[in-house]
């Protein structure tokens, strides 16, 4: 999602449902995207990545997805739970990990009701 | 798997007082590190790059004579904020990466120190 000013957008789904998380990047040079969930007062955790030679990948319960074209990434959480609640960053590399730091898009914030 | 860890996890100091953040790399050598940081209710942003043994790199708008980074060893980066005020009060993120061709290529973050100037 996009933000609006300093607030973070909000998604909100109920506990069981699926979630999809999008991110918009800029840099087409990028080659390297990484999502991350980040807990009130930690540091970014990460879930799962991809590079730019895939467009889809899965892990145990999430799925990220790419879009080169348009330059778009997804995030889906399948049957979330309680503890899926949190901030969901993408954040994208240059050089498939190399020496550069990432850039962070401006997250979203997950909230799972029971 | 790979553990950073950054301490102190929240800091209060005076306004014009220093403060040094350590952040470790406990099982891997991580010949790079990286320092985010993040104000309430935004993301994360890269303030400078450090390579063990030589300077760092500051990202644009980032002032190093205030933001002071050594890389001495493979396993330790600091960061101090040098005559602290209020503005810099926020969550600091370290982050490192073992070398290349190594298991721990990814990037592995701290737990993040939030600090209070007052």
């Amino acid at each position: 999602g996009e933000s609006v000013g300093l607030h973070l957008p909000t998604l909100s789904v109920q506990e069981g449902d699926n979630s999809i998380i999008n991110c918009a990047y800029s840099n087409s040079a990028s080659d390297y995207f990484i999502w991350y969930k980040q807990e009130s007062g930690k540091g970014p955790q990460f879930i799962i990545d991809i590079r730019s030679n895939m467009d889809k990948r899965q892990g145990q319960r999430v799925t990220v997805l790419l879009n080169k074209t348009v330059k778009h990434l997804s995030l889906q959480i399948a049957a979330t739970q309680p503890g899926d609640s949190a901030v969901y960053f993408c954040a994208e590399n240059i050089g498939g990990g190399g020496a550069d730091g990432l850039t962070f898009g401006k997250g979203t914030h997950l909230i799972i009701q029971p | 798997g790979a553990v950073v860890s950054q301490h102190p996890s929240r800091v209060i100091c005076k306004s014009g007082t220093s403060v040094k953040i350590e952040c470790r790399s406990l099982d891997f050598q991580a010949t790079t590190m990286f320092w985010y940081r993040q104000f309430p209710k935004q993301s994360l942003m890269l303030m400078a790059t450090s390579n063990e043994g030589s300077k760092a790199t500051y990202e644009q708008g980032v002032e190093k004579d205030k933001f002071l980074i050594n890389h001495a060893s493979l396993t330790l980066s600091t960061l101090t904020v040098t005559s602290a005020h209020p503005e810099d009060s926020s969550f600091y993120i370290c982050s490192a990466r073992a070398g290349q061709g190594t298991a721990n290529y990814g990037y592995t973050f701290g737990s993040g120190t939030r600090l209070t100037v007052v």
